[in-house]
This record gives C-alpha cells, structure tokens and sequence, in this order.
C-alpha cells in the first residue's frame, strides 16, 4: 500500500529551528509537496520538490531524497505566526496526490 | 471574488436531509477536487474532474454525489448521511500539466451530521 509517514506533533521555540521529516512509500513518485494549514483554514502551498537537494525560499527550505524515500521541511527565525499544522504530499505514477496526516507544530514564547 | 471559494461554511443536518456543497474557483484551472479532512487522519481523496473526465475513488459511499457542469464549478450532493460523515470537506483546483501543478484549497465546509 502507499503510505505517508511524519510526526503527529512538535514543539519548538520563537526565533528557533525546527525540521519536519516525511518518510514515505508510494507506487511511483511525481513530486512531493509541503502544505501549510493553520486551525480552521485551508491547507496552501509551501513547496514543491521532485530533484534531490535543498530548495529554499525565505524562512522555509524543503529537501528530497528520492532514493531514501525521505523529505523534510525546515523552518529558520519560528515565529508565533508559524503554529499550524504541516501536510507532507506526494504524486504518485497515476498523478494522484497521497497525503500525510499532518504534522501539528506548537511555537512556545 | 479570488482563489477558490465554498459555500456554505457550516452545515448541520440530520440524517435524512438533502443538501449540497458549492465550490468555484476563479483561477482558469481545469481540474476540480473534493476531499475529506478527519481529525489526525490524511485527507482522503473523494472526487477529481480532470480535463472534463471524472476520477472517481471507488470507496467513496454513494451517498456522496459529485457534479461539475464546467470547469469553475463543482458540487457535492449529498443525502442519507451517516454521523461518521462529519468532517471538514475541502475543494480544490489546479492546472493539469504545469510544472508542479500544486492544487489551490477553498476554506472548506465544516458538515455536521446529527
């Protein structure tokens, strides 16, 4: 079966960092996407990687592994704005999104 | 109006009712989805509308009936619910064959099933 792995809940502190992994295994691999939903809100889009490496975009970088079958998200300088939950996403070979079950990040003062 | 909107934003309703969920997006895409969003669960895929073709999971109930009359506009019929049904259910669009295509969320309608 297909399956998306991450943590169910971090906590991290204002002005720190903290990685976010996703593990995953799917028939097929088209890309892997990062989402961002904050309580009550619509998931909106992150980043997206389907090379291996690092790509970066202000405060937020998301890096692939495909042969690991492995992403993280890191998040620089946390402010209070970025408790939300985080949804780690991959296309698998039909073009189909297969979602993880979010992972819930907590910004303590 | 911009991105994709849904209406309503609440609902509740009993068992034996008949309702629907609106969805339009405003971006020119040609691909429409609705999923549903449970509590520490992953969202579940429910339907796509893809290029005028229909995509459909086979396990969804068939309670739960989709309707896309063009390209902007998708619907959610739905009737006989069961209270496991509650859930936030989210539309969502994207242009097929760009780079990414990443897919565009509406705030969802939170249903309520008593």
């Amino acid at each position: 079966g297909q399956n998306i792995d991450q943590p169910t809940e971090m906590t991290a502190t204002e002005g720190a960092i903290v990685q976010i992994n996703c593990t995953y295994q799917t028939s097929g691999f088209n890309g892997l996407f990062w989402y961002q939903q904050h309580a009550g809100e619509a998931p909106t889009f992150l980043s997206y990687n389907v090379l291996d490496g690092l790509e970066e975009k202000g405060r937020f970088s998301s890096f692939l592994s495909r042969s690991k079958g492995y992403s993280y998200l890191l998040l620089k300088e946390l402010q209070m704005k970025d408790s939300a939950s985080y949804l780690c996403a991959v296309r698998d070979s039909n073009y189909q999104l297969i979602w993880g079950a979010g992972t819930k990040l907590i910004i303590k003062p | 109006e911009t991105g994709v909107t849904q209406t309503p934003r609440h609902l509740v309703m009993g068992m034996t009712n008949k309702k629907s969920l609106k969805c339009e997006q405003h971006l020119g895409h040609n691909a429409m989805y609705w999923y549903k969003q449970s509590a520490k669960k992953p969202l579940e895929l429910m339907f796509v509308y893809s290029l005028e073709e229909r995509v459909e999971n086979n396990s969804v109930p068939s309670r739960f009936s989709p309707e896309c009359p063009n390209s902007s506009h998708l619907f959610l019929h739905l009737h006989t619910l069961q209270p496991e049904d509650s859930a936030l259910y989210l539309c969502a669009s994207s242009q097929v064959a760009a780079s990414s295509y990443e897919q565009y969320f509406g705030p969802g309608t939170r249903l309520t099933v008593t």
